[in-house]
């Protein structure tokens, strides 16, 4: 039973264009919705991350677009650069357990 | 890595062979997680601890053990290793806030059962 839903699995883009990944969770008492980065041969790193009383929140050309009746939540990389090449999960979580998705390979041409 | 240790970072070994694996944390976090990474299945869960002696399964804890003895210590052992538990592990923490479960990851194990 998979809880969180990620796609695409893989995504090509060019330079200076947008990145886009969706997840999608069933259980509505996930309360915090974090995104993780992954470079190979490291551990994750928190991204962004979002709570569900809010629609979207902006970082520097990150973006968090959250849709709670939906129980959908995005990341939009904005100006994407050939460094943002990596994996990227989603997560949801609540009370010290988080759930991820299964990760989608973003690749940025130059 | 947010002062988190894993050890060791590689190892190899043979099937029906006893492996632990060690997380050190210096951050004092009340919750310590171990996950598996393989190819098209993500991070999945294999224990976790709330505190020290407390320990809860995962989604894929079958042929794993834990242990929290002390709260920057959290080992994981595979009493007699599979070539399916061929993986990458991660050792995570957390400290659950009101702003959220952020977890915090070290470099990973990469473990190899031949």
């Amino acid at each position: 039973q998979q809880q969180v839903k990620q796609s695409p699995q893989s995504l090509i883009v060019q330079k200076g264009g947008i990145s886009i990944i969706n997840c999608a969770y069933e259980n509505t008492a996930f309360d915090y919705f974090p995104w993780y980065q992954q470079f190979p041969g490291k551990g994750p790193a928190l991204l962004i991350a979002i709570r569900p009383d809010v629609s979207e929140k902006k970082e520097g050309r990150f973006t968090i677009s959250f849709n709670k009746s939906a129980k959908q939540f995005s990341l939009h990389i904005m100006d994407s650069q050939p460094g943002d090449s990596a994996t990227y999960f989603c997560a949801a979580s609540n009370a010290g357990k988080s759930t991820f998705g299964d990760g989608t390979t973003l690749t940025v041409k130059p | 890595d947010a002062g988190i240790t894993q050890s060791p970072r590689h190892k190899v070994t043979e099937t029906g062979t006893p492996v632990t694996l060690r997380c050190h944390q210096t951050e004092n976090h009340r919750y310590m997680y171990w996950y598996r990474q393989d190819p098209g299945h993500g991070l999945r869960l294999i224990h976790y601890s709330y505190g020290v002696k407390d320990t809860d399964k995962g989604e894929v804890s079958d042929g794993y053990s834990v242990s929290r003895s002390k709260t920057e210590d959290f080992l994981l052992t595979l009493e007699s290793a599979t070539s399916s538990q061929t993986s990458v592990y991660f050792c995570a923490i957390s400290e659950s806030t009101s702003r959220g479960d952020t977890q915090y990851f070290g470099p990973g194990t990469r473990l190899t059962v031949l």
